[in-house]
């Protein structure tokens, strides 16, 4: 069962264009929504994340969309750069008992942003 | 240290041997996770880690997989019996335990299986 659906499972942009990922959740209990950029042979950092009480937040280049009703949110990337190329998850996490927030990730998404 | 440490980097195996992959989380993180990220599959939850709390081990694929903390510090991930299937990157992270935050994680174990 996969609790959070990602596409697509890759992307070419051009320099400048705008790189759009999404992802989609069943679980209503989800209360977290973290992105993870990974590089090769890199483990994944947090990019930027939401919590679903807003509607957008926006780090530089980096805008998360979310869509609590659709139970949907997305990555915009503008003004991509190669050096952006990269394998991105989306992910989300909900209150486990204790203080375990137990993040699901999707299955990624590969960008290659050409020159 | 400066951040999470996995060894070894890299691991190649024959069918039906046991494996030891081992994470140190940076100082201080009180949670540790382990992930399987294998081709096309994305991050495959495995264990978790917080405090003196009992492991949350919903993850693990079978009883061959096993996982323990020390000290509540440095974490190893044992494979027994490795099969062609356990052939993956096996990532490790920590946290400050505080709920949603932030997942620090290491570079990961290439494990492969012959």
């Amino acid at each position: 069962q996969q609790q959070v659906k990602q596409s697509p499972q890759s992307l070419i942009v051009q320099k400048g264009g705008i790189s759009i990922i999404n992802c989609a959740y069943e679980n209503t209990a989800f209360d977290y929504f973290p992105w993870y950029q990974q590089f090769p042979g890199k483990g994944p950092a947090l990019l930027i994340a939401i919590r679903p009480d807003v509607s957008e937040k926006k780090e530089g280049r980096f805008t998360i969309s979310f869509n609590k009703s659709a139970k949907q949110f997305s990555l915009h990337i503008m003004d991509s750069q190669p050096g952006d190329s990269a394998t991105y998850f989306c992910a989300a996490s909900k209150y486990s008992g204790g203080s375990n927030y137990k993040l699901t990730f999707g299955k990624g998404t590969l960008l290659t942003v050409n020159p | 240290g400066a951040g999470v440490s996995q060894s070894p980097s890299n691991k190649v195996t024959e069918k039906g041997k046991d494996v030891e992959l081992r994470c140190d989380p940076i100082s201080g993180h009180t949670a540790l996770y382990w992930y399987r990220q294998s081709l096309g599959q994305g991050l495959e939850f495995l264990i978790y880690f917080q405090g003196n709390s009992a492991p949350d081990k919903s993850g693990l694929p079978s009883d061959r997989f096993s996982a323990e903390r020390t000290g509540g510090s440095v974490s190893t991930l044992t494979i027994q019996r490795t099969q062609q299937e356990d052939s993956a990157v096996y990532l490790c992270a920590s946290s400050l335990g505080q709920g949603r935050e932030k997942l620090f994680f290491g570079s990961g174990t290439q494990l492969s299986v012959l």
